[in-house]
């Protein structure tokens, strides 16, 4: 089956600095690739997706990229702000329609 | 439109015991999927229900069951209850099993 790798764990960093979450998944039959952001005592929420067909998608200050032959995919945070700070998971879905997720790393902005 | 809605939100069991936990998806959504999140883990599958009808499944014991009603609500059973279930269940609902909004979840504590 399907196994996403995440990347890193923990990432620390100032207000306004980028931040990165890289992702590899196994399966290049999978298709579809969201991203989630889950607050303490919260549902994961879908912040951003993206296809197989497309190598990239911006979303105001985030954005995700997509590498199908090496299969890996990223999450590009700018200007982070403290409010930015939650556990971010990556996913992969299948042909068949399974998600699989990375996991987690948890983004800390500080002040 | 409303979010996904699960119930009851917190529940305290002891083992041996069985649990059933309720997930209302958003109106016009027929695709629930269950998933089970703990710190060790992370997210796992459970799995998907779809007009009534399993069409995924995690690699979970049989003591995990669900079902779909007509009206796309859905019921995750667990039976015999052991320590190792405590977790965060998710449900999420989905238009045509693709982009997957998450509930809050039920927070279950097995004793």
């Amino acid at each position: 089956g399907e196994n996403v790798e995440q990347h890193p764990s923990t990432l620390s960093v100032q207000e306004g600095d980028s931040a990165v979450i890289k992702c590899t998944y196994s399966d290049s039959a999978s298709n579809y690739f969201p991203w989630y952001k889950q607050e303490l005592g919260k549902g994961p929420q879908l912040i951003i997706d993206i296809r197989s067909n497309v190598g990239e998608k911006k979303d105001q200050r985030i954005a995700v990229t997509l590498n199908k032959t090496a299969k890996h995919f990223s999450l590009h945070i700018t200007e982070t702000q403290p409010e930015d700070s939650a556990v971010y998971f990556c996913a992969a879905r299948d042909p068949y329609g399974k998600l699989t997720f990375g996991q987690g790393t948890i983004l800390t902005v500080h002040p | 439109k409303a979010g996904v809605t699960q119930t009851p939100r917190y529940l305290i069991k002891t083992r041996g015991q069985q649990v059933t936990l309720s997930c209302s998806p958003i109106s016009g959504h027929r695709s629930v999927s269950w998933y089970q999140q703990t710190p060790g883990q992370g997210l796992q599958f459970l799995f998907e229900y779809f007009s009534e009808t399993q069409r995924n499944k995690g690699n979970f014991p049989g003591r995990f069951s669900g079902r779909q009603f007509s009206n796309s609500r859905s019921e995750m059973n667990v039976s015999t209850l052991e320590l190792g279930d405590s977790a965060l269940y998710l449900c999420a609902s989905s238009p045509l099993a693709e982009t997957q909004y998450f509930g809050p979840g039920t927070r279950l504590l097995v004793l």
